[in-house]
């Protein structure tokens, strides 16, 4: 069981905006601003989408965006294309000893 | 631009121990950390920790405590992950990533090592 609980799937429409949660605790999500958010492709390694809950590395569109309130961060995506169809995983710094955890995956599909 | 490149793909018998090499390029290797994230087939990501050339330190997952080992050489600019006394389910793909502990995130990450546990 992972420590961040996120939805198994969601799924949207092209243009549609969708919106991944991931619920922690005051030790992780909601104790620190260290959430961030990582796409994976099958077969390939994650990519760093967001960074300190709502910060974007340079070349990441803008479609995407990050949020958070109290325990939960939340991870948007707007005007959905193809492309975005992917696993998206969150990760919070932690008080615990792993020092990192991470959520159990979501599965967006793109109708 | 930064890269990080790991070592092939490799496969163990139970009890023996393998160890993953991820050659970093593109960036001052001594300046940030490597973290290790291992992925069952079909399942999430596994933190297992994190080891830095610079601070001469380094932090295990309490799941891997005693069996995982991460080290550097600066003059290569590789990291290494030993992981002993393997089994079935250690069978994964192991990545190393750059860690950005200003809020411990990957910001580049390896192309991922698949490893076998077999007999």
């Amino acid at each position: 069981q992972s420590a961040l609980t996120q939805p198994a799937s969601v799924s949207g429409s092209p243009g549609q905006s969708i919106t991944i949660s991931c619920t922690g605790t005051s030790s992780d999500v909601g104790g620190y601003n260290y959430v961030s958010w990582y796409q994976q492709h099958p077969g390939k390694a994650p990519k760093l989408m967001i960074f300190d809950v709502s910060d974007r590395p340079s070349g990441v569109s803008n479609r995407f965006s990050g949020s958070k309130s109290a325990n939960t961060a939340s991870l948007t995506i707007s005007g959905l294309q193809a492309e975005d169809e992917a696993d998206y995983y969150c990760s919070s710094y932690t008080t615990s000893s792993t020092y990192v955890v991470f959520g159990g995956g979501t599965k967006l599909t793109v109708l | 631009q930064v890269q990080l490149v790991q070592s092939g793909a490799d496969v163990k018998k139970p009890g023996a121990s393998v160890k993953v090499s991820c050659t970093a390029s593109g960036y001052t290797f001594s300046s940030y950390p490597i973290s290790w994230v291992r992925q069952a087939p079909g399942q999430g990501l596994e933190w297992m920790g994190w080891t830095s050339a610079w601070r001469a330190d380094t932090k295990y997952a309490q799941n891997f405590q005693g069996r995982v080992t991460m080290t550097t050489d600066t003059s290569t600019n590789t990291a290494y992950m030993e992981l002993r006394s393997l089994r079935s389910d250690d069978t994964a793909v192991y990545y190393c990533a750059r860690l950005r502990s200003s809020g411990w995130y990957g910001d580049y990450w390896g192309q991922g090592t698949l490893v076998t546990v077999s007999s």
